[in-house]
């Protein structure tokens, strides 16, 4: 079974750029999180989507940041203008199991602002 | 509002010796509570999960975590580190299966040959 698969694992831009970083959760997977870690830190959730719906993205700072998940699987976020405090990894991760809130990891896309 | 602190941000131990990691947490209700395991340019994995059943859990790699409601806490154990043990750890709480899912600082654990 394949994992959660994130891309790109590396960017690289200048401030004030957009940038977009995309999300495929793990087949069957219905819930897709968006979480910012930044070095030395733990993960902090941006925006939380069951299906097509987010139902938590009130850590988003929406005045630059989006993410859409159209058809309920795989998922976008984007970042317009990017600034300098924006460098860090962003983690994507998707769980099914409403049992045991597992959550499931992509390696993450490390962006770096110049 | 829940919440996760790491008492150490990072921690060395010598191969063979005994791991502890420590976290508590504040929920106002009974939590679900994890640990993770992140090795260098990798994401996240887990490494084992208290869900309200035996409040001694035991998860991969020989590590295990006792839950402990009297002192709020959760902390991580394995007997005897191995050098593959290096990484950093999370603890994290949620309060319910199908809620967010809060992380503590980490910890960075270091073994020595």
């Amino acid at each position: 079974e394949a994992g959660v698969v994130q891309s790109p694992r590396y960017k690289i831009i200048e401030k004030k750029q957009p940038v977009a970083f995309w999300c495929n959760p793990i087949s069957g997977h219905n819930t897709l999180y968006w979480y910012l870690q930044n070095l030395g830190q733990g993960p902090e959730l941006l925006i939380r989507y069951e299906n097509e719906e987010a139902v938590d993205d009130s850590q988003l700072p929406k005045d630059r940041f989006s993410a859409e998940r159209l058809k309920g699987v795989d998922s976008t976020l984007k970042i317009q203008p990017a600034e300098l405090g924006d460098s860090a990894v962003y983690l994507c991760a998707s769980s099914h199991d409403r049992d045991t809130g597992e959550l499931f990891f992509g390696e993450g896309s490390r962006l770096t602002v110049l | 509002a829940q919440s996760v602190t790491q008492l150490g941000s990072h921690v060395s131990v010598s191969e063979g010796a005994l791991v502890l990691l420590r976290c508590n947490y504040s929920s106002s209700v009974p939590p679900y509570l994890f640990w993770y395991v992140q090795y260098p340019n990798q994401g996240l994995q887990l490494l084992l999960k208290y869900t309200s059943a035996a409040t001694l859990v035991k998860g991969i790699n020989g590590f295990e975590a006792e839950f402990k409601k009297s002192e709020t806490s959760f902390h991580l154990t394995k007997p005897s580190a191995h050098m593959s043990d290096a990484a950093e750890y999370f603890c994290a709480v949620s309060k319910a299966s199908y809620d967010k899912v809060i992380f503590g600082p980490g910890t960075s654990l270091s073994v020595i040959p």
